[in-house]
């Protein structure tokens, strides 16, 4: 059974806007953590929240919780076309099953 | 410090033959990950190891895949028969611990089964 779900499925930007990506899920978590993936390759940990925590931020990062939502979201300042990939939530839920969303596919354009 | 390693990077077999993949995880590291990805998802969890301990293998299909982790360092994962939807990469992560902690991936490995 999935886990959560990751909106939207893809995001297309010009350099220099921000990105924001959206994560739910379903049963209560642990901590929440996001992922990037360059085409091709493994993945790379951005930031991890836990379920106590409501924001934190990491350079051009921002991640935001809101557990009665069952929701995450990231934001991406001032996005550069470096910041092409894809993103993945991972959710280690209060039972520690650990399940990734679908991704969202971001393009930033130059 | 090293990172995760993996191999082969890429592999191209025939259905109902087999194929093994091996993993190396970063030093000290008592957790690693095996994750199935395939394109246009999200990776799947097949099996996770604390030492050479199985914590949870629970979406590993056991009647044609198998893992081992014997000394609690190297890993390998093994597929016997090979299906056509097993065609994906196959992804090792590790961890200093199981639960709440960043995974550190390797670069994966892509198989094609035909």
């Amino acid at each position: 059974s999935q886990q959560g779900e990751e909106d939207p499925q893809a995001l297309s930007i010009q350099e220099g806007e921000n990105a924001t990506m959206n994560c739910s899920y379903k049963t209560s978590i642990n901590n929440l953590q996001w992922y990037r993936q360059n085409s091709g390759r493994g993945l790379v940990h951005l930031i991890l929240i836990r379920s106590n925590e409501r924001e934190k931020h990491s350079g051009r990062l921002r991640v935001t919780l809101d557990t009665s939502k069952k929701s995450s979201s990231l934001l991406i300042t001032a996005s550069r076309a470096a910041d092409t990939a894809s993103y993945f939530c991972f959710q280690e839920t209060s039972g520690s099953r650990l399940t990734f969303g679908e991704g969202t596919q971001l393009t930033v354009n130059p | 410090e090293a990172g995760v390693a993996q191999s082969p990077r890429y592999k191209i077999i025939e259905k109902r033959q087999s194929v093994a993949f091996w993993c190396n995880p970063i030093s000290g590291h008592a957790t690693l990950y095996w994750y199935q990805q395939i394109l246009g998802q999200g990776p799947k969890l097949l099996i996770q190891f604390q030492n050479n301990g199985v914590v949870d293998d629970s979406q590993l299909p056991k009647d044609r895949f198998s893992a081992e982790r014997l000394k609690g360092v190297d890993s390998t994962l093994k597929i016997q028969p090979a299906k056509l939807e097993d065609s994906a990469v196959y992804l090792c992560a590790s961890s200093l611990q199981p639960l709440g902690e960043t995974q550190y991936f390797g670069p994966g490995t892509r198989l094609l089964v035909l």
